[in-house]
C-alpha cells in the first residue's frame, strides 16, 4: 500500500474485554514496530518484528499483551482483559532496512471505559 | 533499557527566532540517531537519520548535528515559523538488531 495502515482508528471498549489492533505496513518493509503514547507521555516501545520473528518483546507491559506478524506483512496487537491504564494511542511503524527512517501509521486511539 | 533524554521539554519562541534543542543518548555503542517531527493529529514524520560521528544534515531551515563520542545531537531551526510548531522526537538505536528507543520529545510552539 501507499503507507502504513492501522485499524481501527478509534476503539472504545469496556474494561475486561479483549481488543485486537491491526497494522498493515508498506510492502517490503521487513521491520515493524509497535509503540504507544499514553496521555502526557512519550512514545513507549512495545515490540519489534524483523520479518515474522520478534527479537525484542521487552516493551510489552504485561502478559495481557501479545502481538504476531504473519507473512512478513500484517501485524496484530492483542490486549486481553483490557484495563483503564491501557488507554492510549497505539502506533505502528515500519521500515525496509535498519538504517531507514520509520514510516508511521495514523495510530489507533484506544479508550477503555 | 536505553535512556534517551531530550531537552527542553517544551519551548515557546517568537516567529523569526532561531532555536535549538538537544537529544542525549548512551555513548557506549552507537548505530543510528533519528529525528522526527510530530504534529498534532498527525503521525510522526522522519526528518533525519544520522549514522556517523560529526554528521550534519539539513532540510530547509532545519538542521541537525551528531556527536557520538559524547552522546548528543542538536536540532536547529532557523527563522521559526508557526508551521514549525510540533513535537520533535529523537530516537536512538545501538545496533541493527535492536529497536529504536524514543525520547519524550521537545514540544515547540512558535508564536506569530
Amino acid at each position: 500500500g501507499a503507507g502504513v495502515s492501522q485499524s481501527p482508528s478509534n476503539k472504545v471498549t469496556e474494561k475486561g474485554k479483549d481488543v485486537e489492533l491491526r497494522c498493515d505496513p508498506i510492502s517490503g518493509h521487513t521491520a515493524l514496530y509497535w509503540y504507544r503514547q499514553s496521555l502526557g507521555q512519550g512514545l513507549e516501545f512495545l515490540i519489534y518484528f524483523q520479518g515474522n520473528s520478534a527479537p525484542d518483546k521487552s516493551g510489552l507491559p504485561s502478559d495481557r499483551f501479545s502481538a504476531e506478524r504473519t507473512g512478513g506483512s500484517v501485524s496484530t496487537l492483542t490486549i486481553q482483559r483490557t484495563q483503564q491504564e491501557d488507554s492510549a494511542v497505539y502506533l505502528c511503524a515500519a521500515s525496509p532496512q535498519a538504517y531507514s527512517p520509520l514510516h508511521f501509521g495514523n495510530g489507533t486511539r484506544l479508550t477503555v471505559t | 533499557i536505553l535512556n534517551v533524554e531530550q531537552s527542553p521539554q517544551s519551548l515557546h519562541v517568537q516567529e523569526g527566532d532561531s532555536t535549538n534543542f538537544t537529544c542525549s543518548f548512551p555513548s557506549s555503542n552507537f548505530y543510528a540517531l533519528h529525528w522526527y517531527r510530530w504534529e498534532t493529529a498527525k503521525s510522526p514524520e522522519a526528518l533525519f537519520v544520522m549514522t556517523l560521528n560529526g554528521d550534519e544534515k539539513k532540510k530547509g531551515r532545519i538542521s541537525a548535528t551528531l556527536n557520538t563520542k559524547e552522546g548528543y545531537s542538536y536540532l536547529y531551526i532557523k527563522g521559526s515559523q508557526p508551521e514549525d510548531s510540533a513535537t520533535y522526537l529523537c530516537a536512538f538505536r545501538d545496533s541493527g538488531n535492536t529497536p529504536l528507543v524514543f525520547g519524550k520529545g521537545t514540544r515547540l510552539s512558535v508564536i506569530a
